[in-house]
């Protein structure tokens, strides 16, 4: 099936920490990958993407990797600060055709401490 | 700046009341979309719709209906509303397309039926 399995938290970092939220996918064919943020009291964003095999996404200092041979899509940043602090939800495209397009994984929450 | 502008933040309802949520889009997307969150289990899609009058049965669609009579407007209905449903409903949209994968969400309604 079409599935997103995402690093569960909450995960709690001191600012300038490195971040690694991990997330991987249920293969069918070659999906389009992201990561969406939700800040506090806002709706989703998208953050990043990327569309084939070994591409990067990046924003913002954050990246992931498409990685085709372990099915992953691993979220990191190098030096998290406070406003950083949200919840990231990974997400793949359901290579169908349809309008609905996205399967997301159930979320994790970061919280960044000064 | 693009916007999708869903009409409550916080709405309190009893059991067996219906319950209506709206969504307004000003981006002239095709495609319109309800989820909703909850802890641990992300974002489940609800209904969605590719087109005017047209709509489509989500993951979780038992309970609710939608309405789309014109493009820019996206409408939940909770025929007969239930403790369960209390959650928060997020609205979003995208255009056609390759497109269709970035989606701009609400800012979320937080639903209680008491």
């Amino acid at each position: 099936g079409n599935s997103v399995t995402q690093m569960e938290g909450p995960v709690t970092l001191s600012e300038e920490a490195f971040l690694t939220i991990n997330c991987t996918y249920t293969a069918t064919g070659y999906p389009s990958l992201f990561w969406y943020v939700q800040y506090p009291g806002e709706g989703l964003q998208l953050l990043l993407k990327a569309t084939k095999a070994d591409d990067k996404g990046s924003n913002k200092g954050f990246e992931a990797t498409y990685r085709k041979e372990t099915t992953s899509f691993h979220l990191e940043k190098g030096s998290v600060q406070v406003s950083d602090s949200a919840v990231y939800f990974c997400a793949r495209a359901i290579p169908s055709g349809s309008a609905r397009q996205l399967t997301f994984g159930s979320g994790t929450q970061l919280t960044v401490l000064p | 700046d693009v916007k999708v502008t869903q009409s409550s933040r916080y709405l309190v309802k009893r059991t067996g009341e219906k319950v209506f949520l709206e969504c307004v889009q000003d981006m002239d997307h095709e495609n319109m979309f309800w989820y909703r969150q909850d802890p641990g289990l992300g974002l489940r899609l609800i209904y969605f719709s590719y087109d005017v009058k047209m709509k489509e049965k989500g993951d979780i669609p038992e309970g609710y209906s939608v309405s789309r009579e014109k493009k820019e407007r996206f409408s939940l209905i909770l025929e007969s509303a239930s403790t369960n449903q209390t959650s928060m409903y997020l609205c979003a949209s995208s255009g056609q397309g390759t497109a269709n994968e970035k989606l701009f969400f609400g800012s979320g309604t937080q639903l209680s039926v008491l």
